[in-house]
């Protein structure tokens, strides 16, 4: 079945560092793929998709490439802020499963 | 448009007391999902419904945990004679589809602690 691994946290970086997170995805079909971000107490908000192979998703200064070639979903921001701390989850919807596959969720802690 | 609705945010039962948590998916949607998060764990996946049917099942506990999704009102989750081991943050998704690569609309949670 679908599945999504992303990289485990928690990721600590201080402000204004590069934010990296890993995600891969194994899929049949063509699944389209999204990051969410949870803050705490809350519910997962959707962060960014893309629905084909090289689309870029973007949103709030993070993007993550959909590459289909080594199916991976990095998402990537170039200076983070203190507000970004959160949960990521990485997902994928629309491949061999009708149910949205998630991630087990990456914790980021950004430091002032 | 209002997004997707949980209640309550907060449950508080006994053991072996009956939970039930509701979900109003939003306008226009008619497919419904449910998921637990357990503290440090990712959402597992527990049921998926359409409009008084039940898709898939396959992460539901095969006791004490039943879901609904009727022709009017919200959808449930219902787990009778809770455990500690049930208490967790219950999160309900919708979406206009149920394939075609469309997001999933998640509402706040119900967060259900047994005591």
């Amino acid at each position: 079945g679908d599945s999504v691994t992303q990289m485990e946290g928690p990721v600590t970086l201080s402000e204004e560092a590069f934010l990296t997170i890993n995600c891969t995805y194994t899929a049949t079909g063509y699944p389209s793929l999204f990051w969410y971000v949870q803050y705490p107490g809350e519910g997962l908000q959707l962060l960014l998709k893309a629905t084909k192979a090289d689309d870029k998703g973007s949103n709030k200064g993070f993007e993550a490439t959909y590459r289909k070639e080594t199916t991976s979903f990095h998402l990537e921001k170039g200076s983070v802020q203190v507000s970004d701390s959160a949960v990521y989850f990485c997902a994928l919807n629309g491949g061999g499963s009708y149910i949205p596959t998630f991630g087990r969720g990456t914790s980021l802690i950004v430091h002032p | 448009n209002a997004g997707v609705m949980q209640n309550p945010r907060h449950l508080v039962r006994r053991r072996g007391q009956e939970a039930r948590l509701r979900c109003s998916p939003m306008k226009g949607h008619s497919h419904v999902y449910w998921y637990r998060q357990l503290p440090e764990e990712g959402l597992k996946f527990m049921v998926y419904l359409q409009k008084e049917n039940i898709i898939d099942e396959s992460g539901m506990p095969k006791e004490r945990f039943s879901a609904e999704f009727p022709k009017e009102g919200p959808s449930i989750l219902r787990i009778q004679q809770v455990v500690r081991g049930d208490s967790a943050a219950y999160f309900c998704a919708s979406s206009p589809l149920g394939t075609g690569g469309t997001e999933a609309f998640f509402g706040q949670g119900t967060r259900l602690t047994v005591v």
